[in-house]
């Protein structure tokens, strides 16, 4: 079942505006990744952002984190031609066991951002 | 460095037949995690390997099933398929078990059962 729910599911602008994506997930996280997909291919890994952060910058990219109203918000500024993809959000699922636990992502269904020259 | 690869790039097979994919994980790392991610969503967990053993597992039905090698490369595979399992099968590696690192994925394998 998806967690996150990107929003809006498409979005497109002009080369230089900014873009602003935004996440909603449903239950308790221990941190949030945003991705990066072109055109049905691998996903590149952006940001990850802790439960217990709030901002984090990388680059032309900040991330916001509210845990309270369980959402997160990935802005792009001065975007690029190359900009041009599908983002999704991912939440960690830890899950306890013996020997420890590890955490599975659970992603939306994305935003497909297109900035045109 | 290489980032982790995946074989092969696309594969049409029809229904009923059986299927192994296969992926290295990213020099350094020893967990891999396989994704399903069918046209316009989002990637769906399978399961996860570490140190040889399913550790968890997503909502598959048993067609889907996994190995994990001493080299931590890993398949996938997928008995009787069925048109629905269709989709873009991605491959994710991760350092240690019991940490929250970030997941490298690879550039998948398209899948289509005609």
């Amino acid at each position: 079942s998806q967690q996150g729910e990107e929003d809006p599911q498409a979005l497109s602008i002009q080369e230089g505006e900014n873009a602003t994506m935004n996440c909603s997930y449903k239950t308790s996280i221990n941190n949030l990744q945003w991705y990066r997909q072109n055109s049905g291919r691998g996903l590149v890994h952006l940001i990850l952002i802790r439960s217990n952060e709030r901002e984090k910058h990388s680059g032309r990219l900040r991330v916001t984190l509210d845990t309270s109203k369980k959402s997160s918000s990935l802005l792009i500024t001065a975007s690029r031609a190359a900009d041009t993809a599908s983002y999704f959000c991912a939440t960690d699922d830890k899950r306890g066991g013996s020997g420890g636990s590890n955490y599975k992502l659970t992603f939306g269904k994305g935003t497909l951002l297109t900035v045109n020259p | 460095d290489a980032g982790v690869t995946q074989s092969p790039t696309h594969l049409i097979k029809t229904r009923g037949q059986q299927v192994t994919l296969r992926c290295s994980p990213k020099s350094g790392h020893d967990t891999v995690s396989w994704y399903q991610q069918a046209l316009g969503q989002g990637p769906q967990f399978i399961f996860q390997y570490y140190e040889e053993e399913e550790r968890q597992r997503g909502n598959f039905p048993d067609r889907f099933s996994g190995h994990q090698f001493p080299n931590y490369s890993s398949e996938l595979n997928v008995n009787a398929l069925l048109l629905g399992d269709s989709a873009l099968y991605l491959c994710a590696s991760s350092f240690g078990w019991g940490v929250q690192e970030t997941q490298y994925f690879g550039p998948g394998t398209r899948l289509l059962v005609l």
